[in-house]
């Protein structure tokens, strides 16, 4: 069964410490993966795509096939940081439907 | 702003009712999903529609169901509702499928 895990619920770190949010993924295929993110009281929101290896507000993602992972990295968090994140992984297709983790709620203190 | 507009924003019922939650997609968008937003579960995806037409589902109940209309916006109906109904729903709108996503604000469903 297609299966995405954050095993982290809650996240905490200080300002300018540097973070790692987990996600590992049990998907047939290859599919794609996002991360989201929601800010306190703004809608959810695109972070980032494997796909487009691209680093968005300091925050970078490698997928690692091998291990099935897709972590959200940030060398230095902000405070501004501080939010809702999911994994989500796609197994696109004609059948597609984006799958949620459960979510990390980061929170960076000053 | 996402372009997707939900409508109501907070909505409180009482058991055993039904209620109808609606979403706008961006302009030019042909997919529409759901997803419920609960504490315990997080973010469940319920069911996609794409050109009026019903593409994928998730873990929706019987009790729920949604359709896509020609304007390409859609209707949630949640009947029958359970304490345990509460949470916020979602809709989020792509262009087609397996592309970025826009969600709107989501409606807040309380059943008393």
């Amino acid at each position: 069964a297609q299966r995405v895990t954050q095993p982290e619920k809650l996240l905490s770190v200080f300002k300018g410490a540097p973070v790692e949010l987990k996600c590992n993924y049990s998907y047939s295929g290859s599919p794609e993966l996002f991360w989201y993110v929601q800010y306190s009281r703004q809608r959810l929101q695109l972070l980032l795509r494997h796909i487009s290896r691209e680093s968005i507000k300091g925050f970078t993602a490698d997928l690692n096939k091998g291990e099935t992972s897709f972590h959200l990295k940030k060398p230095f968090a902000q405070e501004e940081d501080s939010a809702m994140y999911y994994c989500a992984p796609d197994s696109g297709g004609s059948n597609y439907k984006l799958t949620f983790g459960k979510g990390t709620l980061l929170t960076v203190n000053p | 702003d996402s372009g997707v507009t939900q409508t109501p924003k907070h909505l409180i019922t009482a058991t055993g009712q039904r209620v109808t939650l609606r979403c706008s997609p961006r302009s030019g968008d042909l997919s529409v999903y759901w997803y419920q937003q609960s504490l315990d579960q997080g973010l469940q995806f319920l069911i996609q529609y794409y050109n009026g037409e019903e593409r994928a589902k998730g873990n929706i109940l019987e009790r729920f169901s949604a359709q896509q209309f020609p304007d390409l916006h859609s209707e949630l109906n949640l009947s029958s509702l359970e304490l345990g109904d509460s949470a916020l729903y979602f809709c989020a709108s792509s262009v087609g499928g397996s592309e970025k996503l826009f969600f709107g604000s989501g409606t807040q469903l309380s059943v008393l």
